[in-house]
């Protein structure tokens, strides 16, 4: 059974850092993208990185390119998310999620239950 | 960016009628080499983790029950639930995967009427 577990999620201030962790099991981690969004409670879903299985491919949007790093460690079946320069529009429940295919562009057919980031003073 | 619009943004449908949600995306999200259209439907209950219903914009995901189907291509696509069932309550999102930024629809709320 697959399984994606988030944590790190915090009250920071802004300009502060926070890093992410989502453990996955119950699949090949290696050989699948996965991916973050988030969603603002109540309200839509934004697509914030994904990441190719190796780790050799990574894309953002503009919203947060250059603030947040995706990585994972296939080792560990773990991937992460480092936060940095939050801002108070950043505040959000975040999701990992798995991709279905082994490359970045494909549907995410598993979702964790997500953390919640909240940037304020 | 691809922007995707839902309409209409919620709908109540009786139990047991058929129950229709519109996606349309800002740019074509069908890959000519291999004829796929790039777009997902996921649903999203309270408490639970989202889940994907229509990948390819019209192959159902594994589990699904064949109520949930999906059609269109190019830049026009809809979700049909055949037949609405209690447990179909929840808000609907489609969501693009051919174009960098990736993107998401605002969702469409789906109730009991």
């Amino acid at each position: 059974e697959v399984q994606l577990l988030e944590s790190g999620g915090a009250l920071v201030q802004p300009g502060g850092s926070l890093r992410l962790s989502c453990a996955a099991s119950g699949f090949t981690f290696s050989s699948y993208a996965m991916s973050w969004v988030r969603q603002v409670p109540g309200r839509g879903l934004e697509w914030v990185s994904v990441m190719s299985g190796s780790g050799d491919t990574s894309h953002y949007p503009e919203s947060v390119k250059g603030r947040f790093t995706i990585s994972r460690d296939n080792s560990k079946n773990t991937l992460y998310l480092q936060m940095n320069s939050l801002r108070a529009e950043d505040t959000a429940i975040y999701y990992c999620a798995k991709v279905k295919h082994d490359h970045i562009w494909g549907s995410l057919d598993y979702w964790g239950q997500g953390t919640l980031v909240s940037v304020s003073s | 960016d691809v922007v995707m619009t839902q309409s209409p943004d919620s709908l109540a449908v009786s139990l047991g009628e058929r129950a229709t949600i519109n996606c349309k995306s800002s740019q074509s999200v069908l890959y000519s080499s291999n004829n796929k259209n790039y777009l997902a439907w996921y649903q999203q209950k309270p408490g639970q983790p989202l889940k994907l219903l229509i990948y390819w914009a019209s192959t159902r995901e594994s589990g699904v029950p064949d109520r949930f189907s999906g059609s269109g291509s190019g830049t026009d696509f809809t979700l049909t639930i055949s037949s609405l069932q209690a447990e179909d309550v929840a808000v609907y999102y489609c969501h693009q995967y051919y174009t960098l930024p990736f993107t998401f629809g605002p969702g469409t709320k789906v109730d009991i009427k």
